[in-house]
């Protein structure tokens, strides 16, 4: 059982490349979330999904993009990388509606833009 | 919206001293409490959780934490701390009415002094 998969685990852009973040669970889960990281300002939530079709904006979504095929897939899209990018990204997923359920976080993607 | 304060951005301590960990919360409606740890380069995993019942809760490696609602506080403690409990913790709260999102401290970062 992987759990949450996300690749690449680093990656360097330059400013105004693009590139997509992959984030795979094999857990069946509905819920999935991005969360960016960055020294001293804990996680913050870029985006959401709540199933397959359906995604909505967190507290951080601008510069970024998500789509939601299907269950097992997240992926994040950075359309215009800028330096404020850089940062570690973190997928994470939940079984649903049920608040006592728990987040599984993937191992993160270091992304650094230049 | 929930926010969620750690006051202590690092904490040092020495091997097998005890150690405590501070959360705060901001709303006092029924809430999930959570603490989730991150060893260096990794992604984060459930250190505990507190969902309803006995306000001391237990979770993995010797760590406890006291649900307390009056002061909506959620304490992280351990007795008796090791070198491999040198990490970054983070308090999170879930609102029970709103499953879908939770919100994250911005994270205590334990260094264990041998």
């Amino acid at each position: 059982n992987a759990g949450v998969t996300q690749t690449p685990k680093f990656r360097i852009l330059k400013i105004g490349q693009s590139m997509t973040l992959q984030c795979t669970q094999d857990m069946n889960h509905n819920y999935m979330y991005w969360y960016r990281q960055d020294p001293g300002m804990g996680l913050k939530l870029i985006y959401y999904s709540v199933g397959a079709g359906i995604t909505d904006k967190g507290e951080v979504p601008n510069g970024y993009n998500v789509s939601r095929s299907t269950t097992e897939d997240f992926p994040l899209r950075l359309e215009l990388a800028a330096p404020s990018q850089t940062s570690v990204y973190f997928c994470a997923s939940d079984r649903g509606w049920s608040g006592a359920n728990v987040l599984t976080f993937g191992a993160g993607s270091r992304l650094t833009v230049l | 919206a929930q926010s969620v304060t750690q006051l202590d951005s690092q904490v040092p301590v020495f091997e097998e001293a005890p150690v405590e960990l501070r959360c705060n919360y901001s709303s006092s409606v029924s809430v999930y409490l959570f603490w989730y740890v991150q060893y260096p380069n990794q992604g984060l995993q459930l250190l505990l959780k507190y969902l309803s019942g006995s306000t001391l809760v237990k979770g993995i490696n010797g760590f406890e934490a006291e649900f307390n609602k009056s002061q909506t506080s959620f304490h992280l403690r351990k007795p008796s701390v090791h070198i491999s409990d040198t990490a970054e913790y983070f308090c999170a709260v879930r609102d029970i009415d709103t499953g879908n999102q939770f919100y994250f401290g911005t994270g205590t970062s334990l260094t264990v002094i041998p």
